[in-house]
């Protein structure tokens, strides 16, 4: 019964540099979110994956962002060229998304991303 | 496009005080609505959602939050306030497709005086 697990929880990275998160999703679950925490900003979607169908990569702030997720479970989040406004807490979570029941999400303990 | 507006970055309140966090949304649709909670260094989890059932929800320690259609509310309540409820609170909305992300509100910082 694990829940949502996300790698590394800590990360420092120079600025230019490129980082991958990694998040695995609850077994099962068919939705798949990324958003990001920054102080006084609140929750900021990201990218959000549900099944088969096509990403909503609405939220995504640049082109220097892009996620995949793999087999529809494992997904990775990638910033190339970081920049100091990157730093934020990223966060994952998943979904059974099953419809009529409501969408709850179930979120992981983030990444904290400090781009120096 | 769906929306939530929480009014009110910062409240405080004195411990065995009501405890009342606002929050209003912006759906097309029939929304589902959620309150996720997030304690001092630790993750996000749900306190209550709304799914078009019951209109007065009860969640975990305490809370509870009614749906007002009319006024397109979803405001958070707690009796009596205590220590332990120190924490980030977030509004959020959904509809019932799936097709649609959570959107969250910026949170509301609640601090508890004793």
């Amino acid at each position: 019964g694990a829940g949502v697990s996300q790698s590394p929880s800590n990360k420092v990275t120079e600025k230019g540099k490129d980082v991958e998160l990694r998040c695995d999703p609850i077994s099962g679950h068919t939705a798949l979110y990324w958003y990001r925490q920054s102080l006084g900003q609140g929750l900021e979607f990201l990218i959000y994956f549900q099944g088969n169908s096509a990403p909503d990569k609405s939220g995504l702030p640049s082109d220097r962002f892009s996620a995949e997720r793999t087999g529809g479970s494992v997904s990775t989040l990638t910033i190339q060229r970081t920049q100091q406004e990157d730093s934020a807490v990223y966060l994952c979570a998943s979904s059974p998304n099953m419809g009529g029941l409501g969408t709850e999400a179930f979120f992981g303990q983030g990444t904290r991303l400090t781009v120096v | 496009a769906q929306s939530v507006t929480q009014l009110g970055s910062h409240v405080s309140v004195s411990e065995g005080a009501l405890v009342l966090l606002r929050c209003n949304y912006s759906s097309s649709v029939p929304p589902y609505l959620f309150w996720y909670v997030q304690y001092p260094n630790q993750g996000l989890q749900l306190l209550l959602k709304y799914t078009s059932a019951a209109t007065l929800v009860k969640g975990i320690n305490g809370f509870e939050a009614e749906f007002k259609k009319s006024e397109t509310s979803f405001h958070l309540t707690k009796p009596s306030a205590h220590m332990s409820d120190a924490a980030e609170y977030f509004c959020a909305v959904s509809d019932y497709s799936g097709n649609t992300p959570l959107v969250f509100g910026k949170g509301t910082r609640l601090s508890v005086i004793a």
